[in-house]
């Protein structure tokens, strides 16, 4: 069964570092979404892809975090620099076209920020 | 604030009960979703509906759109079903909202 790939799975970084997530979404999935979950809630979105093109990046913190599907597959994450309050889940999840699909997410990177 | 409220946070139940796990949301929503995220992070989507009741297995999901108030059910409830689950809704706008999660956990 098709599944989407992350990695690393776990990263410790010190602050000021510069951190990077990869994923690979299901093959044919259009949109790839970017999530961070901080323990105890739930996910909250970064980043929407539609193909290569960014749906909505309102909530991505723009002045640290950067995010590409440059050929509209897979996608790369980047925190530079990683801040204390950087430490959560990063999630990613693909769908074949947007919300209106069932969503598959990834196993995501568990980043901790020392 | 959170527009996606779930209860309860926490529960504790022993193997066999029936489990209710409740999320009600704000405004319109075009769609809503049970995920069961289990530890270690991995989510997997239970269900996406819109309208009425949706069954499979053990596990039901019923909305009332006038109330705007969806409810998992879980039958027979069994330790493996421990984990926490997450009630996501996408509002008319296409803005999609996660709520806290409910921890289940299911005593043998």
């Amino acid at each position: 069964e098709a599944e989407v790939a992350q990695s690393p799975r776990y990263k410790i970084t010190e602050k000021s570092q510069a951190v990077a997530f990869w994923c690979d979404p299901i093959s044919g999935h259009a949109t790839l979404y970017w999530y961070r979950q901080i323990l105890g809630q739930g996910p909250e979105l970064l980043v929407q892809f539609q193909d290569e093109s960014v749906v909505d990046d309102s909530q991505l913190p723009k002045d640290r975090f950067s995010a590409e599907r440059l050929k509209g597959v897979d996608s790369t994450l980047k925190i530079q620099p990683a801040e204390l309050g950087d430490s959560a889940m990063y999630l990613c999840a693909s769908s074949l076209a947007g919300y209106s699909y069932e969503q598959y997410f990834g196993p995501g990177t568990r980043l901790t920020v020392t | 604030k959170n527009e996606v409220e779930q209860s309860p946070q926490n529960l504790t139940a022993q193997e066999g009960e029936f489990i209710t796990i409740n999320c009600s949301y704000s405004v319109g929503i075009s769609a809503l979703h049970w995920l069961q995220q289990h530890p270690g992070g991995g989510i997997v989507s239970l269900f996406m509906l819109s309208s009425g009741k949706k069954k499979h297995g053990r596990l039901i999901a019923t909305i009332n759109i006038q109330e705007k108030h969806s409810s998992l059910h879980i039958t027979a409830s069994h330790p493996r079903d421990s984990a926490v689950y997450i009630c996501a809704v996408l509002y008319n706008n296409n803005d999609m909202r996660f709520g806290a999660g409910t921890r289940l956990t299911v005593k043998p």
